[in-house]
Formats: structure tokens, C-alpha cells, sequence
């Protein structure tokens, strides 16, 4: 079965400094990863997807994830945080096989700093 | 923008009360699920509902749980005798296909605290 973890469950960065939120997932088939965000008191909101296409994939707000099977992860960076960038953020995996259900990760809690 | 749709936002019941929490997905959708997560924890499958039937569920989705779309817009879950541990974040997700190539539109949740 698949699964992610997200390393660290709270990351603090200051203002204009580098995002980096990690991710490694576990599956048996060709998964497909994706990123989403969660603002307080809102929804979960599909930042970025991974379908096998370009390994490098871009999203909203400038955020952008690469996939490394050999290091079989998907890990979320942002070259540089604004404070709208405060959120929870979940990996999650699926498999395409019928209608497999997303498996999230725990989310990492960004805080960002003046 | 399109938009999921769940109330209430916040609802305290007692231990062994019946709680209903409602979701209207996006209209032209038709695969709809229910998530949970607990604080602190991962955010869980509960449940997959296609064509009037449930397609997929979890474990944690007992005899407890049961699933309805009532009247072609609303999609209720319903738990049948609350217990203090059904307390989490429900989320309720709608979407248009069952490929990966369709995202999930997440609504933003209603928080259950069983007391």
C-alpha cells in the first residue's frame, strides 16, 4: 500500500528565506504525488500534482516540487517565503487504479517570520 | 470559483448522540468523499461514493458510519452513536472523474468535538 511522511511536523522561516517542506512516499507502482495547502479556517487546496510527465513541477504562488525516484521523494520548495505562505501543508500519494482514494501524509505546519 | 460546500463549520455533540455533517460538492461533479483527520494526525480516507453507492471505504469507516446524497445535491455523513475518539476535522471532497488526472475539490471542513 502506499504512504508518505512528511519529515517535521513545524518549519519556521523568515520572511524572503528559502521554503523547503519534505516529503518521501512509498509505493509499490508509479505513484502520483501532490501538494496541498491548507490557509486557517479554509479548505485544502491542491497547490501542485505530479503525474509522470516533467519531474520538475510548478504550482500556485511560486511554489514548485521535484520527483526523485531514486531518493523516492516529492519535496515543496519556494525560493523565497511571504507571510501569506503561513499554512499547513500536506503531501499525499494515489495510485491510478480505479478510484483509489488520496493517502495523506501529516502535514507540516510553515510559519513565517518578519 | 466553484466551491464545496460543508456546515456546519463547528458542532459539539454528546457521547452516544447521531450527528449529521453536511457537504454540497460541486454541482457537475460525480465521485464524492469524506476525509477526517484527528488533530495532530494524518488526514484519513473514510469513504468513496459513486452512482449512489459507496465505491471505496476504509476501516475506520464502520457500522457507525453510513453515507447519503438525499436529494442530488447533498452528501451527508452520518455517525449513529458518537464516541469521544470521533473527534477530529471531517472534510468532504467532490470530483468530476476518477482518474488521477482529476483533482479533488476539498470543502474546509467541519470540526466534530464529542464531549
Amino acid at each position: 500500500a502506499q504512504s508518505v511522511t512528511q519529515l517535521g511536523s513545524h518549519v519556521s522561516v523568515s520572511e524572503g528565506a528559502l521554503v523547503l517542506l519534505r516529503c518521501n512516499y512509498s509505493s509499490s507502482v508509479p505513484p502520483y504525488l501532490f501538494w496541498y495547502v491548507q490557509y486557517p479556517n479554509q479548505g485544502l487546496q491542491l497547490l501542485l500534482k505530479y503525474t509522470s510527465a516533467a519531474t520538475l513541477v510548478k504550482g500556485i504562488n511560486g511554489f514548485e516540487a521535484e520527483f526523485k525516484k531514486s531518493e523516492t521523494s516529492f519535496h515543496l520548495t519556494k525560493p523565497s517565503a511571504h507571510m501569506s505562505d503561513a499554512a499547513e501543508y500536506f503531501c499525499a500519494v494515489r495510485v491510478d487504479s480505479g478510484n483509489t482514494p488520496l493517502v495523506f501524509g501529516k502535514g507540516t505546519r510553515l510559519s513565517v517570520i518578519a | 470559483e466553484p466551491e464545496v460546500t460543508q456546515t456546519p463549520s463547528h458542532q459539539v455533540t454528546q457521547m452516544g448522540q447521531e450527528v449529521i455533517l453536511r457537504c454540497v460538492p460541486i454541482s457537475n461533479h460525480l465521485y464524492f468523499y469524506w476525509y477526517r483527520q484527528i488533530l495532530g494526525q494524518k488526514v484519513e480516507f473514510l469513504v468513496s461514493f459513486y452512482n449512489n453507492e459507496i465505491s471505496e471505504k476504509s476501516e475506520i469507516f464502520d457500522d457507525q458510519f453510513s453515507v447519503e446524497r438525499p436529494d442530488g445535491s447533498n452528501f451527508t455523513l452520518k455517525i449513529r452513536s458518537t464516541k469521544l475518539e470521533d473527534s477530529a476535522m471531517y472534510f468532504c471532497a467532490s470530483s468530476l472523474g476518477q482518474g488521477t488526472g482529476f483533482g479533488y475539490t476539498f470543502g474546509s471542513g467541519t470540526r466534530l468535538t464529542v464531549v
